[in-house]
C-alpha cells in the first residue's frame, strides 16, 4: 500500500491560494491520486482525482509531476469555509488500497 | 450523482445493547461498500469491505463477531455493533464507488456514543 505524507497543519488567509503537497514515494503504476475534504463530524467529500500532469475542476487543481512521487492540491482564493482536513489518498481501484494518512488541517483566517 | 446516505447520524445506546447503522447508495448500485471508524482528531481507519451477496472482508484487528456487516442488496449495507461498550464509541462512516469519475463517495457518518 502506498503510504502518503502530508503536512499536519497549514494556516492561510482568506482570498489566498493554498497549495498542499503530498508525498507518495512508492506509488504503483496503476495507482490514482485522490484528494478528499472533511469537516468535523461529516464524511469525507471528494475534491479531485488524477493520474498524471494536471487536473482542474471547479473547486481545485491537482498537479502531479512526471515521477508521480508527489502531488499538490491547489485551492484558489480560499474562504473561511475551506477550513477543514484535507486527505491525499493513493490507490488503484479498491478501497482496501485507499489508506487514509493523517491529513492536513487547513485553517483559513480572516 | 453518486450519493451515499447513512442513518442514523447519531445514536446513544446503553452498554450491552446492539446498534444498527445503515448505508444506502441512492442513485447507483454498489456491489461493494466500505466501513470506516474514526476517533476524535484521528484519521479514518478501514474496518471492513462489504460485499453484496457474500461475506464481508474484515481488516486485521477488527472483530467480525462484534461488527456484523450485511449487504443484502445492491444499494444497502448495514453495520451492527453488537454488545456495545463505551470503547466502541466512535464516528462510523461508510463509502461506495459511484464510478471512476466520482471516486469513492462517503456517507455523512454516524456518531455512536455508548453509555
Amino acid at each position: 500500500l502506498a503510504k502518503t505524507t502530508q503536512p499536519i497543519s497549514m494556516d492561510s488567509y482568506e482570498g489566498q491560494e493554498v497549495n498542499i503537497t503530498c508525498s507518495h514515494n512508492n506509488i504503483a503504476t496503476n495507482d490514482y491520486i485522490t484528494w478528499y475534504q472533511q469537516f468535523p463530524s461529516q464524511g469525507p467529500r471528494f475534491i479531485i482525482q488524477g493520474y498524471k500532469t494536471k487536473v482542474t475542476n471547479e473547486v481545485a487543481s491537482l498537479f502531479i509531476p512526471a515521477d508521480r512521487k508527489s502531488s499538490t492540491l491547489s485551492l484558489p482564493r480560499v474562504s473561511l469555509s475551506d477550513t477543514a482536513v484535507y486527505y491525499c489518498l493513493v490507490g488503484g481501484g479498491s478501497a482496501r488500497q485507499l489508506t487514509f494518512g493523517s491529513g492536513t488541517q487547513l485553517t483559513v483566517l480572516p | 450523482g453518486a450519493v451515499v446516505s447513512q442513518h442514523p447520524s447519531r445514536v446513544i445506546c446503553k452498554s450491552g445493547t446492539s446498534v444498527k447503522i445503515e448505508c444506502r447508495s441512492l442513485d447507483f448500485q454498489a456491489t461493494t461498500m466500505f466501513w470506516y471508524r474514526q476517533f476524535p482528531k484521528k484519521s479514518l481507519m478501514l474496518m471492513a469491505t462489504s460485499n453484496e451477496g457474500s461475506k464481508a472482508t474484515y481488516e486485521q484487528g477488527v472483530e467480525k463477531d462484534k461488527f456484523l456487516i450485511n449487504h443484502a442488496s445492491l444499494t444497502l449495507s448495514t453495520l451492527t455493533v453488537t454488545s456495545a461498550h463505551p470503547e466502541d464509541s466512535s464516528f462510523y462512516i461508510c463509502s461506495a464507488s459511484g464510478g471512476a469519475e466520482y471516486g469513492y463517495t462517503f456517507g455523512s457518518g454516524t456518531r455512536l456514543t455508548v453509555v
